[in-house]
């Protein structure tokens, strides 16, 4: 399978620990993307990457999460000190190129915090 | 601020008959990408349609099409022929393609779709 791939596939968590994502990208795709969808909402944009460099955060990204790419492949997604209103479904994105293209999305992964 | 608006949480139709989804959405930019995408219960999402903002004819991908009102800022899926793996939750995107804001979706609530057999 060469879509994009995102583990785990479901955390739970109690409040207060750090918790990891990863994805994996579709190989040859420079751009990076994550988001966030809560239940019965779209998603939301959270950050994004252009090969290794972090160009974009949202607001909604507080001081408690930070996102890596180090060689331009994979990313990582760290939330420390987890809070209950960090349970929600992140959501790994990727796409080609400089200009629009089309976000293709992983399976995503789901959070609990308890 | 780009806003994405699904005015229907939820839809069904009967195997076999059109459905049609609503989607506004609010901009002040003339150039933009719109997208239709699917989440079946699996929860992976699926590009289902895409629409550039300067092309004036409507894409279409198989049974799906849209409705592209530009100067109405209407956006809407038509599915034809429905099938029982179209039961998902559709999501209407908007991209801007300024070169400052072209890498975030901005999506609406959904319309969740369940076709009945």
């Amino acid at each position: 399978d060469t879509g994009v791939s995102q583990n785990p596939r479901h955390k739970i968590t109690k409040r207060g620990q750090n918790v990891t994502f990863r994805c994996d990208p579709i190989s040859e795709h420079n751009r990076l993307y994550w988001y966030r969808q809560t239940l019965g909402q779209g998603p939301e944009f959270l950050t994004y990457f252009q090969n290794e460099a972090q160009l974009e955060k949202s607001r909604l990204l507080s001081d408690r999460f930070s996102a890596e790419r180090p060689k331009g492949s994979f990313s990582t997604l760290e939330i420390q000190r987890t809070e209950q209103g960090d349970s929600a479904m992140y959501l790994c994105a990727s796409s080609l190129g400089l200009a629009v293209e089309t976000q293709y999305f992983g399976p995503g992964t789901r959070l609990l915090v308890l | 601020a780009q806003t994405v608006t699904q005015s229907q949480p939820e839809m069904s139709v009967q195997e076999a008959e059109t459905v049609t989804l609503s989607c506004t959405y609010d901009t002040s930019e003339n150039n933009y990408y719109l997208f239709w995408y699917k989440q079946p219960p699996s929860r992976q999402m699926i590009l289902v349609i895409r629409q550039e903002a300067y092309k004036q004819q409507n894409a279409t991908e198989n049974r799906f099409s849209v409705n592209f009102q530009k100067a109405a800022k209407s956006f809407s899926l038509k599915i034809s022929d429905s099938q029982l793996g179209d039961t998902a939750m559709y999501f209407c995107a908007f991209i801007s393609d300024s070169g400052g804001s072209n890498y975030k979706l901005t999506f609406g609530k959904g319309t969740l779709l369940t076709v009945n057999p």
